[in-house]
């Protein structure tokens, strides 16, 4: 398997336009998340879905942020209007199994910046 | 909710030397702990992890120790190589929950 797939890997855009994130997880994986890392922060979940189904979006730091997740092989995390603070790496991830504590398998980020 | 605390968030060491870092948590309930890699321009990448009901497990030069009665748990690397150099970060899952809470992680540089 490829592993967990994201893109774009870089993105630089001005304050105000749109930014979309993309994340395939792994084929047969039920649960996937939405990080964001920064030096100060940490790893951040911002979201996460249970058999595309959004569990807990409690992390999503306000309404500019949205995610979706139409199918089992796609989800996007979308901000609109953009802003400078929210410059970090975003990283997908899934799990095999909606429940439980197993791995999670990260994808290779993109890192977004917001001039 | 869980509360994970790490140390130290940078540590230098010379290649063959040990190293160790160490996390903290604070519910008493929380029963599997993993320990993630993540090199430079990488996403974390799960190297061991330990559950509840054991105190120690090791996989060739790393390993976890658990104190439960103290709430806290170690990342062991012996013999350290330069390919060790990486940021580290610890979890912990809260009693119940399937979501791990992440320490701030951990910076290792190994010198040749």
């Amino acid at each position: 398997d490829a592993g967990v797939i994201q893109s774009p890997r870089h993105e630089v855009t001005e304050m105000g336009q749109e930014v979309t994130l993309r994340c395939k997880p792994i084929s047969g994986h039920n649960s996937l998340f939405w990080y964001r890392q920064t030096m100060m922060r940490g790893l951040e979940l911002l979201i996460y879905f249970n058999n595309n189904v959004p569990i807990d979006d409690s992390g999503m730091p306000e309404d500019r942020f949205s995610a979706k997740m139409p199918n089992a092989s796609f989800s996007t995390l979308k901000i609109q209007p953009s802003e400078p603070r929210d410059s970090a790496v975003y990283f997908c991830a899934s799990r095999p199994v909606a429940g439980g504590t197993g791995e999670l398998f990260f994808g290779e980020g993109s890192r977004l910046t917001v001039l | 909710g869980e509360n994970v605390e790490q140390h130290p968030s940078t540590l230098s060491v010379q290649e063959g030397d040990s190293a160790v870092i160490k996390c903290t948590y604070s519910d008493s309930a929380s029963n599997y702990f993993p320990w993630y890699k993540q090199e430079l321009g990488k996403g974390p990448q799960l190297i061991i992890d330990i559950r509840s009901n054991v105190g120690e497990k090791k996989d060739q030069r790393i390993a976890v120790t658990l104190n439960k009665t103290a709430k806290h748990f170690s990342l062991h690397i012996t013999e350290t190589q330069p390919e060790d150099s990486a940021v580290y970060f610890c979890a912990a899952y809260e009693g119940g929950s399937y979501i791990p809470t992440f320490g701030r992680g951990t910076s290792l540089i190994v010198h040749p």
